[in-house]
């Protein structure tokens, strides 16, 4: 059982690049969230889904789009990578009523 | 809109001191509330949580209680170690009308503890 997995661990991309980040969970929750932490701004949600197929934004959603065509997986995109999108990227996922499992991060930098 | 507020660091201890990290919330409804603590260079993981109101969560020494009346989650450790050098998020989630129970994060608070 290897919980929430995340790939990349760490990228750089320069502005413009578009990319992709990959959050994997084996526990069937049903519940998927994308964060971003920032320094002095905690975590901040771009968007999350409540089951296969739906998806919905967050507080900061512009710039990303997502996408969780299987229930085990929940894709970030970045169209055109922007330098105020060097972030550290977390992905989690929850059962209904239960706490949200974070996986280990993704930390982007765009030149 | 839910909103949590915690004590900014950072804050720096000796070993064996006393911890406290305050924390106040906003929000509708009765929300679950919650102490995540990040490692360096590790993801977020649940260090305790509290569903209602007079809860008290612990974990691994630490405390806090649910207080619906002053809106209150303080953390708090009897005795610190270095290994509690980390940084604590509080949170929180609405579970009012079956919403998407989405994760309302204060912005962190910094804790060294020197030996």
């Amino acid at each position: 059982n290897a919980g929430v997995t995340q790939t990349p661990k760490f990228r750089v991309l320069k502005t413009g690049q578009s990319m992709t980040l990959l959050c994997a969970q084996d526990m069937n929750h049903e519940y998927m969230y994308w964060y971003r932490q920032d320094p002095g701004m905690g975590l901040r949600l771009i968007h999350y889904s409540v089951g296969e197929g739906t998806t919905a934004k967050g507080e900061v959603p512009d710039g990303y789009n997502v996408s969780r065509l299987k229930k085990q997986n929940f894709l970030l995109g970045l169209e055109s990578a922007a330098p105020s999108q060097t972030s550290v990227y977390f992905c989690a996922s929850k059962h209904r009523e239960e706490t949200q499992y974070f996986g280990p991060g993704t930390r982007l930098l765009v030149l | 809109g839910d909103s949590v507020t915690q004590m900014e660091g950072p804050v720096t201890l000796s070993e064996e001191a006393f911890l406290t990290i305050n924390c106040t919330y906003t929000a509708t409804g009765y929300p679950s509330l919650f102490w995540y603590v990040q490692y360096p260079g590790e993801g977020l993981q649940l260090l305790l949580k509290a569903t209602k109101a007079d809860d008290k969560g612990s974990n691994k020494g630490f405390e806090a209680t649910y207080r619906k009346e002053t809106t209150s989650f303080h953390l708090e450790k009897g005795s610190v170690q270095v290994s509690d050098s980390a940084v604590y998020f509080c949170a929180l989630s609405a579970n009012s009308g079956g919403s998407n129970y989405k994760l309302t994060f204060g912005k962190g608070t910094l804790l060294t503890v020197n030996p």
